[in-house]
């Protein structure tokens, strides 16, 4: 079976513009969550989608917005980039909305020039 | 602030040794899971461990859990050079409801052939 898989692997974008990532869960999984990971760190959760509806946020600006798809694909949109939004970002999917496990897929790693 | 911390941040040992990293975290929790991560690229899930359970083994993985310490070890047996890779811990911060983790800055393996 084909794991979480994110388009595209990789973007370059000047400041202030805006990007659209993409993620397709593991078929099957209902829940898709965001993640960012800035060089050196750990990732930090930004949105969880379980059945479309969003499930929980984390601590980021309005800037950032994602929604769910009926097929449970998902984007994640990031608004007026600024140099600090250069990061990794991380799409994770399982089955259950609930606390456990997640597949991470292999990320887009956004450079904001 | 992150929930999960990591301790080494780095360690480097000879191919055959055991590599121990230990996870500290602040609040209660349902779950503690342990990834990991190859170059910046997508993370791995290794294994998780729930609040109720003490030790579990995964191949050549040992994972201990003391929730009176909040704290967690990750131990890696009979270590390869293919196991080098950043190794974090996750938490779920002890709501149920959401399938979000916390992880901290991870512990940077390194495995000498």
């Amino acid at each position: 079976d084909a794991g979480v898989t994110q388009s595209p692997t990789h973007l370059i974008k000047t400041r202030g513009q805006h990007v659209t990532l993409r993620c397709s869960p593991i078929s099957g999984h209902k829940s898709v969550s965001w993640y960012q990971q800035v060089l050196g760190q750990g990732p930090q959760f930004i949105f969880q989608y379980y059945e479309k509806e969003e499930r929980g946020r984390g601590n980021f600006p309005d800037r950032f917005s994602a929604r769910q798809f009926p097929n449970y694909s998902s984007e994640l949109n990031v608004n007026a980039l600024l140099l600090g939004d250069s990061a990794l970002y991380l799409c994770a999917s399982s089955f259950q909305a609930e606390a456990g496990f997640s597949h991470f897929g292999p990320g887009t790693r956004l450079t904001v020039t | 602030s992150q929930q999960g911390e990591e301790d080494p941040q780095a360690l480097s040992i000879q191919e055959g040794e055991n590599a121990t990293m230990n996870c500290s975290y602040k609040t209660s929790i349902n779950n503690l899971q342990w990834y990991r991560q190859n170059s910046g690229r997508g993370l791995v899930h290794l294994i998780l461990i729930r609040s109720n359970e003490r030790e579990k083994h995964s191949g050549r993985l040992r994972v201990t859990l003391d929730t009176s310490k909040k704290s967690s070890s990750l131990l890696i047996t009979a270590s390869r050079a293919a196991d080098t890779a950043s190794y974090f811990c996750a938490t779920d911060a002890g709501d149920y409801n959401f399938n979000k983790f916390y992880f901290g800055s991870g512990t940077k393996l390194n495995v000498k052939p």
